[in-house]
């Protein structure tokens, strides 16, 4: 259980173009879900918190314009990556969180997304 | 200030070999503590966690880790090493239930094995 998927698992695209990840949770719902990026051999960077039906919380120096986040279901987010230029290449993990499950605020992540901007 | 540190950027040990990683957070009170490990160009899965309870948490893949308050540690542990265990691992602290909840991450440590 607590299957969590992203699509597609990678991309490449031209500068100044969008991009859509979409992040589904396969079995249970989302009541949270959890959008990083993650650089090379780095840590993980929490961008945003989306709760379902509400606007996304975004981290300090995140762009809310450039990076639009979407939590229209409780098993559906989608990450927009606006006018993508080549800095914005990255590696895109999201998680999900099912409070009702699980108490201790367990993250459930999906594979990720690598972006590649040319 | 929360945070989570992973003294060790990279582990080489032997295929067989014990292995412990460590793990330090700096937190007001008792948080949830995670361990994740992530194979390369995949997620994030998750190995064991502590709530609350027993301080020694078993988890999958033979791992284990203990909790330590004295110590504000939770350091990972394997008896026994294999080749498939190389992998980034990722000690994170979240918070008390309730309101706006995140994890916070460390660094991660790189681990190869040697057969």
């Amino acid at each position: 259980g607590a299957v969590v998927s992203q699509h597609p698992s990678w991309v490449i695209c031209k500068s100044g173009t969008s991009v859509k990840i979409e992040c589904r949770s396969l079995d249970f719902q989302a009541t949270t879900m959890f959008w990083y990026r993650q650089f090379p051999k780095q840590s993980l960077m929490l961008m945003a918190t989306s709760n379902e039906g509400s606007k996304a919380t975004y981290e300090q120096g995140v762009e809310k314009d450039k990076f639009l986040i979407n939590h229209a279901s409780l098993t559906l987010s989608t990450l927009t990556v606006t006018s993508a230029h080549p800095e914005d290449s990255s590696f895109y993990i999201c998680s999900a969180r099912d409070r009702f499950r699980d108490r201790e605020d367990t993250q459930y992540f999906g594979p990720g997304t690598r972006l590649t901007v040319l | 200030a929360q945070s989570v540190t992973q003294p060790d950027i990279h582990i080489t040990v032997s295929e067989g070999a014990s292995l412990e990683l460590r793990c330090n957070y700096s937190y007001g009170a008792t948080p949830y503590l995670f361990w994740y490990v992530q194979s390369p160009g995949q997620g994030l899965q998750l190995l064991l966690k502590y709530f609350s309870g027993d301080t020694l948490v078993q988890g999958i893949k033979g791992f284990e880790a203990e909790f330590k308050r004295s110590q504000s540690s939770f350091n990972l542990r394997k008896p026994s090493v294999h080749w498939s265990d190389a992998a980034e691992y990722f000690c994170a602290v979240g918070p008390l239930s309730g309101g706006y909840n995140k994890l916070i991450f460390g660094a991660g440590t790189r681990l190869a094995v040697h057969p």
